[in-house]
């Protein structure tokens, strides 16, 4: 089967720092990306890794170790905006071996506190 | 980056009744687009995927006689709720990729703000 495994919910305070972690199990791996979904919004890409190591964008980063099914999410100098759900996401085997679809986490509810 | 609408963004409706979700990408073609749906506080759940010009290939558990799915332009999707039942509303959202997603170095796949269906 496939899954994808984050946890639930985090809490953090203003200027802190995050790590929201991702397990997956899929029958293919084109890539890890992950969404920011704020409350009745759509979701927005966040990152992407394809290969090993860490991706930094601003105040996000994202890693990936694809001998360890692993990824995760690192959010700095935390600001109450960033309160919204993260999901991280998986492009499974398509036919014929191309690209699938992808498959989303649970989703992980991040709090920022003051 | 790319645009994805939805229309309408809420709807409430009577059981019973049939409900039309449309999906435009605005700013480039889209050969495939997706449809999830998510309840409160859940994951996005793919219901199918829409290919134009032919039929849309839908996820399993997902009754493709109750949401039909129509991709009658490069630009436009449609689903359908049919039958409409209090157990259907959820937050409906399309996605879309450019053509040449393949071949993008980000995987990154537009999402639009989504519909709200109620049935009453």
């Amino acid at each position: 089967g496939q899954s994808l495994e984050q946890p639930s919910e985090v809490t953090a305070v203003e200027g802190a720092i995050v790590q929201i972690n991702c397990t997956y199990q899929t029958s293919g791996f084109y890539g890890l990306s992950w969404y920011q979904q704020h409350d009745g919004g759509a979701p927005t890409f966040l990152s992407y890794n394809a290969l090993d190591g860490l991706e930094e964008t601003g105040r996000f980063s994202s890693f990936l170790s694809r001998s360890d099914s692993y990824g995760y999410l690192l959010l700095q100098e935390l600001q109450m905006k960033d309160s919204a759900s993260y999901f991280c996401a998986v492009r499974d085997r398509g036919y014929g071996g191309s690209q699938g679809n992808l498959i989303f986490g649970k989703g992980t509810k991040l709090s920022v506190k003051p | 980056g790319a645009v994805v609408s939805q229309h309408p963004s809420w709807v409430i409706c009577k059981s019973g009744t049939s409900v039309k979700i449309e999906c435009r990408s605005l700013d480039f073609q889209a050969t495939t687009m997706f449809w999830y749906r998510q309840f409160p506080k859940q994951s996005l759940m793919l219901m199918a995927t829409s290919n134009e010009g032919s039929k849309a290939t839908y996820e399993q558990g997902v009754e493709k006689d109750k949401f039909l799915i129509n991709h009658a332009s490069l630009t436009l999707s449609t689903l359908t709720v049919t039958s409409a039942h209090p157990e259907d509303s959820s937050f409906y959202i399309c996605s879309a990729q450019p053509p040449d997603y393949s071949g993008r170095a980000d995987n990154e796949q537009f999402f639009g703000p989504g519909t709200r269906l109620t049935v009453l």
